[in-house]
């Protein structure tokens, strides 16, 4: 059974910095492109970063880019998402997703998630 | 590409027909997701590619559409469906982008 289980959330103060976890079971992890995805509260999901799965590439939003990075361990099979500079506007759940691979089901679509985590960010 | 989901609120009974609208303001061919949330919990992918369903989804979901419209069917709703609902693109990407959601409520 797949499961992506987040932590390392918590209360930061503005400027702060948090580092995100997200520990991987039951699948290849080092064969899948991970993801960090997130919602603030009662708002809707907002796509954060992703990591291939060779780590050769990082991408990230634009609202994050030079603040946020992304990594991983495969040998742990554990997703990082360090986070620096810290904003209110950070504050959100976030959420740990799998990116499903060509030739299985549902390629390129987030097929499994974590139960989140939330971050608040305090002005 | 925004995705425009409609309407932001659906009231609706048990056993009645959903329908979910979501708008691309690009053409993303047939690469459209949906994902369904229940309150406190982490969204679940019900169909990608626009019409397929992902495993262990019940029959009565259904998505159709291509291009820049499509739409999430719920033939006939249980009580366990009342959630939100968010499209999501994969066409061109990154930014991987969502909607906004469509809160599926009880009437």
């Amino acid at each position: 059974e797949v499961q992506l289980v987040e932590s390392g959330g918590g209360l930061v103060q503005s400027g702060g910095s948090l580092r995100l976890s997200c520990a991987a079971s039951g699948f290849n992890f080092s064969s899948y492109w991970m993801h960090w995805v997130r919602q603030a509260p009662g708002k809707g999901l907002v796509w954060v970063s992703r990591f291939n799965s060779d780590g050769s590439i990082t991408t990230y939003a634009d609202s994050v880019k030079g603040r946020f990075s992304i990594s991983r361990d495969n040998a742990k099979n554990t997703l990082y998402l360090q986070m620096n500079s810290l904003r209110a506007e950070d504050t959100a759940v976030y959420y740990c997703t799998r990116e499903g691979r060509y030739g299985e089901e549902a390629p390129y679509y987030f097929d499994h998630w974590g139960q989140g985590t939330l971050v608040t960010v305090s002005s | 590409i925004v995705l425009t989901q409609s309407p932001a609120t659906l009231s609706l009974s048990p056993g009645e027909r959903a329908t979910l609208s979501c708008r691309a303001s690009q053409n993303v061919l047939n690469y459209l997701a949906w994902y369904q949330q229940k309150p406190g919990q982490a969204p679940r992918l019900l169909i990608y590619d626009t019409s397929n369903r992902a495993t262990g989804i019940p029959a009565r979901f259904s998505g159709s559409g291509s291009g820049t419209d499509f739409t999430l069917t719920i033939s006939s709703l249980e009580p366990e469906d009342f959630a939100v609902y968010y499209c999501q693109q994969r066409s061109n990407w990154p930014p991987y982008t969502f909607g906004q959601g469509t809160k599926l409520e009880i009437k």
